[in-house]
């Protein structure tokens, strides 16, 4: 079973610049995930959805982050304009559904640095 | 807010030691919990997860919750260098629509020949 994809792996842009990622979850699942990874962090839940629908964006700062999953399955994140703080790994995320008990399967992130 | 606290570390253990590695939890309401593995430059990789008070063993590891007290706690046996890793702790919540996964900041480990 091929695992959660994502593109690119690294992205270096300058402040003020827009980058959009890209996620292809595992086949069958219906929840995505979209994370924040400062280093010497945790990730932090940015926007999560279920089908192409969003059911949990409490904590995407709205003002320049927004995110897609039109067709219920490919997603994309996108900051617009980027600021330095936002350099950090973006970690795509997915599970079969969005149950308490459900085992999310993380991607191998986009490293982006904004300079 | 929702927080999940763990000992950053750097915890350093002997090839073959037990390591044990601890989290607490600040909602009651938090139902299941996770141990990830994410070694540098990588993406967490899911450990084991437990949902009941008690003990839950895997091979070489062991998860322990303590929900009275909001503790959660994995164990290495037989520590391996491969084992060397940051150890995420994750609790998934009620949230906004639906059940949240908020993560610890990890525990780095270092299992020395």
């Amino acid at each position: 079973e091929a695992g959660v994809a994502q593109s690119p792996r690294y992205k270096i842009i300058e402040k003020r610049q827009s980058v959009a990622f890209w996620c292809n979850p595992i086949s069958g699942h219906a929840t995505l995930y979209w994370y924040q990874q400062i280093l010497g962090q945790g990730p932090k839940l940015l926007i999560q959805f279920q089908n192409n629908g969003v059911v949990d964006d409490s904590q995407l700062p709205k003002d320049r982050f927004s995110a897609e999953r039109l067709k219920g399955v490919d997603s994309t994140l996108k900051i617009q304009p980027a600021k330095l703080e936002d350099s950090a790994v973006y970690l795509c995320a997915s599970s079969a559904s969005r149950l308490a008990g459900e085992t999310q399967y993380f991607g191998p992130g986009t490293r982006l640095l904004v300079l | 807010q929702k927080e999940v606290e763990q000992n950053s570390g750097p915890l350093s253990v002997p090839e073959g030691a037990i390591a044990s590695l601890n989290c607490t939890y600040s909602d009651r309401g938090s139902q299941s919990f996770f141990w990830y593995r994410q070694y540098s430059g990588k993406s967490p990789e899911l450990i084991m997860f437990i949902y009941s008070n008690g003990d839950k063993e895997d091979g070489r590891f062991t998860a322990q919750l303590n929900k009275a007290s909001q503790y959660v706690s994995l164990l290495i046996r037989d520590s391996q260098p491969s084992d060397s890793a940051t150890y995420l702790c994750a609790v998934r919540t009620p949230g906004a629509g639906s059940y949240q996964l908020t993560f610890g900041k990890g525990t780095k480990l270092s299992v020395i020949p």
